[in-house]
This record gives structure tokens, sequence and C-alpha cells, in this order.
């Protein structure tokens, strides 16, 4: 089966602080998808990152970063210098690489930055 | 390019009623996918579509949800009769793969908060 958990429901710091939002997830696929959804106010889901289970390199973009690491099945997403507009709802997600696309999303962590 | 359009956005209704949901995916996109968002929870697949065929439909409860695409464009949810239960946000996302392979995104819509009484 599929799972992923997100031990943090909710985080609050103070702007310009560096946040880091942690995922575990578990499968017995060899194959699959890791992914980091952003969930403003607004309700929609903004897609921020799709990482396949052979490519373990990090990856930054901009003030985002992600470390995913098989050896501990995690997939943590660090903010740095948070920003008010950072303030959000964040999924992580995963998908088997053997369906068309089904995602097991986890509960999800609820980021507060303060001004 | 135009995103997924969900409508209505708000509903409000009580329970034993029936209520649909509608939603028109990105153009071309071939699969689409309805989730069932409860509050403090992360979304959760009821139902999957490629083209006019559905694909996964294993958590849907098909007592009283019931889901179409007729002509692998626009779809409707439909819940029939309602439960206090089912309150939760209903998100409609939709992909643009036809066939097993690399994964292509799936792009969301601002989905319909239903609130039952």
């Amino acid at each position: 089966a599929q799972k992923v958990t997100q031990a943090q429901t909710e985080i609050s710091v103070v702007e310009k602080e560096d946040v880091t939002l942690d995922c575990v997830y578990e499968t017995r696929d060899t194959t699959y998808y890791l992914f980091w959804y952003k969930q403003p106010p607004s309700g929609e889901l903004v897609f921020l990152i799709r990482r396949n289970s052979f490519d373990e390199q990090n990856e930054i973009s901009g003030r985002y970063s992600w470390n995913f690491q098989k050896s501990t099945s995690s997939f943590n997403f660090t903010i740095t210098a948070s920003q008010v507009v950072d303030s959000a709802v964040y999924f992580c997600a995963l998908t088997r690489g053997s369906t068309l696309g089904r995602l097991y999303f986890g509960r999800g962590t609820q980021l507060t930055v303060w001004p | 390019e135009a995103g997924v359009a969900q409508s209505p956005r708000y509903k409000i209704i009580e329970k034993r009623q029936s209520v649909a949901f509608w939603c028109n995916p990105i153009s071309g996109h071939a699969t689409l996918y309805w989730y069932q968002q409860i509050l403090g929870q992360g979304p959760k697949l009821l139902i999957q579509f490629q083209n006019n065929g559905v694909v996964d439909d294993s958590q849907l409860p098909k007592d009283r949800f019931s889901a179409e695409r007729l002509k692998g464009v626009d779809s409707t949810l439909k819940i029939q009769p309602a439960k206090l239960e089912d309150s939760a946000v209903y998100l409609c996302a939709s992909s643009p793969q036809e066939t097993r392979g690399p994964y292509n995104e799936q792009f969301f819509g601002p989905g319909t908060r239903l609130t039952v009484l």
C-alpha cells in the first residue's frame, strides 16, 4: 500500500526564517514519483515539484529546496527566508510509476509566516 | 491556456438532498480525476477517467456517488442522497497523459466546497 506521512500539522515562523516541512512515504514499488503541492487559502492546489524514484539529486528553485533520501524514505521541503506569501497548506504526495497517475496525499502541513 | 474550471464554487444543502458538481478540464487533456478533500486531510481520489472510460473508481461510494464524463470532455459528479460526512471540497484535476509511461502533471481546479447541514 502507498502511504504518505506529514507529521507536522502546523508550523509558525516569523518572516525571513528558514523552515523545513517533513515528508515520509511508504511504497513497495521501485518506480514511483513524489510531489509537493501548495494550497493557498483560495483552495487551488499548485504544483511545486515532481521527483522520480531514480533521481535522488537535491533540487533548488529560488528560495525552495528539496531533499530526497531513499534510505530514509523522506522527501523534505525547505523554504529559505520565508515570506508572508508562503503561508499555505503544503501537501506531499506519491504516485506509483506503474499506474496512470493516482496521487496519494499526506494530511498536509499548515505553514503560517508572520510579518 | 485556460485552467480547469469547476462550478459551483460553493454549495450548501441539507442531508438527504441531491447535489451535482461540474468540471471542465483543460482542453485536450485525456485524463480527468475527482478528489474529495475533507477538512484537515489531504485529497483522496474518488474516480479517474481516461477519455470517457473509468480507470479507477475503487474509492467511490457507489451507493450514493456517481460520475460521468460524456464525450470524454466535461464531467459531472453527483451525490444522492447526501450525508453530513460528505461535507468537503471536491477537486477536479486533469492530465494530458493517455498511456502508461512517464508521469504527466495533474492540473487542479479551484474546487467546490460542499456543506451538508
